[in-house]
């Protein structure tokens, strides 16, 4: 069975402070996808960055980053100096290469960055 | 600049009438999906599609059908509307091999009276 967590349904924190979202998931294969998205108050979900099972170098683009742990099945994603722009419902997901095309998500967490 | 585009943004219906969800892609993509997004349930899948006239049933096929008559379009259909099939409806395409990013269009949310 596939599977995506996202324990942590609502965060709040207030400008400048670093945030974590956590994501456990659950498969079988070993050949597989992860992804990040973002869906800000404007509904559009924006991709955020793709890791396959193999690459588990962690990875930083400007203030987001990504721990990506096989052994843990965790693929966490840290916002730095979190903004008030950052204000969004983000979802992980899971892609099993032979599931052909589909994407399983989790279920979301809502992101309010305060000023 | 890569663009999945939907019929509506907002949307009113009846019971008992037929919708139709209408979503185009202009970026040649392969696969072609519809989700519905509710709280606390995240994205669902209803239905893919991987091919011109080639569909599968997602998570959540019951009271939806699909049409793919032409590679960048996607219908979603609701033969007969019910109030629980008020929720929002996105759209969603990919290059084939699926394990490329999916581009969302805007949603549709739809309310059946």
């Amino acid at each position: 069975a596939q599977k995506v967590t996202q324990a942590q349904t609502e965060i709040s924190v207030v400008e400048k402070e670093d945030v974590t979202l956590d994501c456990v998931y659950e498969t079988r294969d070993t050949t597989y996808y992860l992804f990040w998205y973002k869906q800000p108050p404007s509904g559009e979900l924006v991709f955020l960055i793709r890791r396959n099972s193999f690459d588990e170098q962690n990875e930083i683009s400007g203030r987001y980053s990504w721990n990506f742990q096989k052994s843990t099945s965790s693929f966490n994603f840290t916002i730095t100096a979190s903004q008030v722009v950052d204000s969004a419902v983000y979802f992980c997901a899971l892609s099993e290469v032979r599931s052909r095309t589909a994407l399983i998500f989790g279920k979301g967490t809502t992101l309010s960055v305060s000023s | 600049d890569v663009k999945v585009t939907q019929s509506s943004r907002y949307l009113v219906k009846r019971t008992g009438e037929k919708v139709f969800l209408e979503c185009v892609q202009d970026m040649d993509h392969e696969n072609m999906f519809w989700y519905r997004q509710d709280p606390g349930l995240g994205l669902r899948l209803i239905y893919f599609s991987y091919d011109v006239k080639m569909k599968e049933k997602g998570d959540i096929p019951e009271g939806y059908s699909v049409s793919r008559e032409k590679k960048e379009r996607f219908s979603l259909i609701l033969e007969s509307a019910s109030t629980n099939q008020t929720s929002m409806y996105l759209c969603a395409s990919s290059l084939g091999g699926g394990l490329g990013e999916q581009f969302f269009g805007p949603g549709t949310r739809l309310t059946v009276l």
